[in-house]
């Protein structure tokens, strides 16, 4: 049955190491969120996609994470240099291209940065 | 901007009873409120929604009502079993993309 996937699943690293997080959508669909859950923040939008094209990334911290749609069925998002702070489950979500659509979650990459 | 409000943030229930999750929401223009239920280790799940032209709507033991003039949605769940138990977000949109979360519920369903 189809699903969004995400990985790593877990990944832990050293503050001021390069992290990068991958997913792939359903196929199918053409919009794609990244979201960050801590127990402080809940869920926040870091940014979304529809048809590969970045449509608001306003919740990203723009000088070290980026995001981006190599192709329709991988997206990316990447976090240089990672910090402390950065630790959290990462969420990305797909959906089709219509008004109020169902956002499908992945499962999710619990990222610790010592 | 739009923002959405949860509450409460923890409902513990007995085994059998109902729970009820309130959600009030800003933006007058919002028209679609979907319920998610995330389980531990697991991303969120769309378990039922309304859009602004309907009151109420329902799916077995789980149903939301909409109130536009005040600007709240609930989420009720009847008969509540030990598999209700999780974390309950609600949302709103105005018909773009995105959907502004509320904090979420964490709901305990006491045997």
């Amino acid at each position: 049955d189809a699903r969004v996937t995400q990985t790593p699943r877990h990944k832990v690293t050293e503050m001021g190491q390069e992290v990068t997080m991958r997913c792939q959508p359903i196929l199918g669909h053409n919009t794609v969120f990244w979201y960050r859950q801590t127990m402080m923040q809940g869920l926040e939008l870091l940014a979304y996609f529809r048809n590969r094209a970045p449509l608001d990334d306003s919740g990203m911290p723009k000088d070290r994470f980026s995001a981006e749609m190599p192709d329709a069925t991988l997206a990316t998002l990447k976090i240089q240099p990672s910090e402390p702070r950065d630790s959290a489950v990462y969420f990305c979500a797909s959906g089709k291209d219509r008004t109020h659509n169902e956002q499908f979650f992945g499962p999710g990459t619990r990222l610790t940065v010592l | 901007g739009e923002n959405v409000e949860q509450h409460p943030s923890t409902l513990s229930v007995q085994e059998g009873d109902s729970a009820v999750i309130k959600c009030t929401y800003s933006d007058s223009a919002s028209n679609y409120f979907p319920w998610y239920k995330q389980e531990l280790g697991k991303g969120p799940q769309l378990i039922i929604d309304i859009r602004s032209n309907v009151g109420e709507k329902k799916d077995q033991r789980i149903a939301v009502t909409l109130n536009k003039t005040a600007k709240h949605f609930s989420l009720h769940i009847t008969e509540t079993q030990p598999e209700d138990s999780a974390v309950y977000f609600c949302a709103a949109s105005g018909g773009n993309y995105q959907l502004i979360w509320g904090a979420g519920t964490k709901l305990i369903i006491k045997p």
